[in-house]
């Protein structure tokens, strides 16, 4: 599984908007990238996925450069209940081979 | 929708003590995790089924075994419980290939004294 590397902490005020950018060098051609949003006492929730070049939904946008080795969430105008730790992945969603979380970042908005 | 439903919600044990975390989903997914999170971690994965009648051992399975009843129903059972296994215990599914994340449930917050 490829190995994912991303800031363990930001700060952000209100309304900014917020990157996130995580590094996966040896990412591999069948991969997704996936991100999840953590808040306290809950647990994980599925925020985008992609491949390659750029998805937006709702919640956010993911962009992924023609090379792949990185991405970067975008958070539009986050508010204080976007305060939670986000998740990088990279793997096939197989179920054979389950995804690896590691600490990710740990996102503080502020009023 | 339920989603993933993970019982019970809380739980005290006695060192030494068992008890079997109970997890089900209802979207017809095949697949189903079982990861620990520590106070300030990440997710760590304890065990997984990849489809039913199929587990294996994730990264930190000593200490547990799984059951995969059914397609819906995916338990962990601690046979002996240690201090060292006090931790949040969430349950996930998935479908088992293609595009899709994992749906994870509310978790179990267990304690081991």
């Amino acid at each position: 599984l490829a190995k994912t590397t991303q800031p363990i902490s930001m700060d952000s005020y209100e309304g900014q908007e917020v990157n996130i950018t995580c590094s996966h060098n040896n990412i591999a051609t069948n991969d997704y990238i996936t991100w999840y949003q953590q808040f306290p006492s809950q647990g994980p929730r599925f925020i985008i996925q992609g491949y390659k070049t750029k998805v937006t939904n709702e919640v956010a946008s993911l962009f992924i450069p023609a090379d792949r080795k990185s991405s970067t969430l975008s958070l539009p105008r986050v508010s204080l209940s976007d305060t939670a730790v986000y998740y990088c992945l990279v793997g096939f969603n197989s179920g054979n081979t389950p995804l690896v979380f590691g600490k990710g970042t740990r996102l503080s908005v502020i009023a | 929708n339920a989603g993933v439903t993970q019982t019970p919600k809380f739980q005290v044990l006695k060192t030494g003590q068992s008890m079997t975390l109970q997890c089900a989903q209802d979207m017809n997914h095949n697949s189903m995790y079982w990861y620990r999170q520590d106070p300030g971690m990440g997710l760590r994965l304890i065990y997984y089924s990849a489809s039913e009648g199929t587990t294996d051992k994730g990264e930190v399975p000593n200490g547990y075994n799984v059951s995969r009843l059914n397609k819906r129903e995916f338990s962990l059972r601690l046979e002996s419980a240690a201090p060292s296994q006090t931790s949040v215990y969430f349950c996930a599914s998935s479908p088992s290939t293609g595009y899709g994340g994992y749906t994870f449930g509310s978790g179990t917050r267990l304690t081991v004294v």
